[in-house]
């Protein structure tokens, strides 16, 4: 079965630090991954996705993420952080695509504080 | 463009009570899903609508949950009789399609569910 595993389950960081939430996923075949997050108050929002291609994708806001197929990992980095990138932070796999099920499996998430 | 919109926003119920959810997708999209996150995990799958037709219902515990998509547009997710591990958020996301491994899932706002 797939799964995800996020290692970090609360960082803290001041402001300007530089930051890496690290996502690793057990799945063998082909996979699509999402790097979601959700401010405070508001809804799950997709930050970026990887599909194929450049393994270094980038998302909104300055973030970016690397896929490495050999560790089974999409690392989440910033190289510097704002009190705004306060949130919560969910990787997520999806095995395959062309199929009719997409669904996403995700990890328990990463809370990040960012103080000012 | 309007998100996904879900209601309410809070529940509370006592056990073996019935509650139910509603979920209007962004309009146009074809797949709707019904996830459940109990708090400290990430979201999990309940259901997969395509158009009108589940897709993916394996993580449904269907003894007592129950969800529907008539006319392929708006969504009711039901849970009757509700036991106390059934307290989590309920979020609805919705998608243009599942199978092109291009699409993107939109969360709404989510509903929390507190069974005492």
């Amino acid at each position: 079965a797939q799964s995800v595993s996020q290692h970090n389950h609360h960082v803290i960081l001041s402001e300007a630090a530089s930051l890496e939430l690290g996502c690793n996923y057990s799945y063998g075949g082909t996979v699509n991954l999402f790097w979601y997050v959700q401010y405070p108050g508001q809804h799950l929002q997709l930050l970026l996705k990887y599909f194929s291609g450049d393994p270094l994708v980038k998302g909104i806001k300055g973030f970016e993420a690397e896929f490495i197929k050999s560790k089974f990992s999409f690392n989440l980095r910033k190289p510097s952080v704002q009190w705004s990138d306060t949130a919560e932070y969910f990787c997520a796999v999806n095995a395959g695509w062309g199929g009719a099920t997409n669904k996403l499996i995700f990890g328990t998430g990463t809370l990040l504080a960012v103080q000012p | 463009e309007a998100g996904v919109a879900q209601s309410p926003r809070y529940k509370i119920i006592e056990k073996r009570q019935s509650v139910a959810f509603w979920c209007n997708p962004i309009s146009g999209h074809a797949t709707l899903y019904w996830y459940q996150q109990i708090l400290g995990q990430g979201p999990k799958l309940l259901i997969q609508f395509q158009n009108n037709g589940v897709v993916d219902d394996s993580q449904l515990p269907k003894d007592r949950f129950s969800a529907e998509r008539l006319k392929g547009v708006d969504s009711t997710l039901k849970i009757q009789p509700a036991k106390l591990e059934d307290s989590a958020v309920y979020l609805c996301a919705s998608s243009t399609e599942a199978g092109t491994g291009l699409y993107e899932q939109y969360f709404g706002p989510g509903t929390r569910l507190t069974v005492t």
